[in-house]
């Protein structure tokens, strides 16, 4: 078992749309969890981090974390077609190292 | 300036030649990791650097070799490269328990 997963895609959706990425760990001691954007070719940027469970807003995001479950979610409202990218999930673990595990992406695209 | 800066963006070098690429920060933290990125893995963590004096292994360190030369700066080495090191590699930063920023890449092309 992948300790982050996300499905690959492509997941696509109309301009305007909500789009929502969805993402599972496996090691329950996680703390941290954090959502990047990365266009192709470029560097990962950090859009969202969450650290407790419920729902955590910033402007056309939200951020949705549910230790019980295993689960972080990404919500995009109103959807545009500079959306368009990967979207990497990271979890961070309990341990001592605190290092970042990275799932493999989920390619989203924004149909105009 | 960016907070994290690799040199080079892009190289291209023979199998067997060693090659070094190179990361400085203005950031001031005292965490920094090396990965590569390949398509349909994702990230990789090469090697780890909590401080000067700290360096660790990650899950792909084979072939490849780091120095933590200051606070700001940690360089990767390929010590003979081979194709299969072709890849995008990133560098990143990071403090306690904040997400890490990630350097602007370099493409690196083993022939």
């Amino acid at each position: 078992q992948k300790e982050v997963e996300q499905n690959s895609g492509p997941l696509s959706v109309p301009e305007g749309a909500i789009a929502s990425l969805n993402c599972t760990y496996s090691d329950r001691g996680s703390q941290s969890f954090f959502w990047y954007r990365q266009y192709s070719g470029k560097s990962p940027e950090l859009i969202m981090s969450i650290y407790s469970n419920g729902d955590k807003e910033d402007g056309r995001f939200t951020a949705q974390l549910n230790k019980a479950s295993q689960y972080v979610s990404l919500l995009i409202r109103d959807s545009q077609p500079s959306d368009s990218a990967t979207y990497l999930c990271a979890v961070q673990g309990g341990g001592a190292t605190n290092k970042l595990i990275f799932g493999t992406g989920t390619l989203l695209a924004v149909q105009p | 300036d960016a907070d994290v800066t690799q040199t080079p963006r892009n190289r291209i070098t023979k199998t067997g030649k060693r090659i070094m690429l190179e990361c400085s920060q203005t950031k001031g933290h005292d965490r920094m990791y090396w990965y590569r990125q390949d398509p349909g893995l994702g990230l990789r963590l090469i090697y780890y650097s909590f401080d000067v004096k700290d360096i660790n292994k990650g899950e792909i360190s084979d072939g490849y070799s780091v120095s933590r030369q200051a606070q700001a700066k940690f360089s990767l080495s390929l010590e003979s490269a081979i194709p299969n090191q072709t890849a995008l590699y990133f560098c990143a930063t990071s403090e306690g328990g904040t997400g890490y920023t990630f350097g602007s890449g370099t493409r690196l092309t083993v022939v």
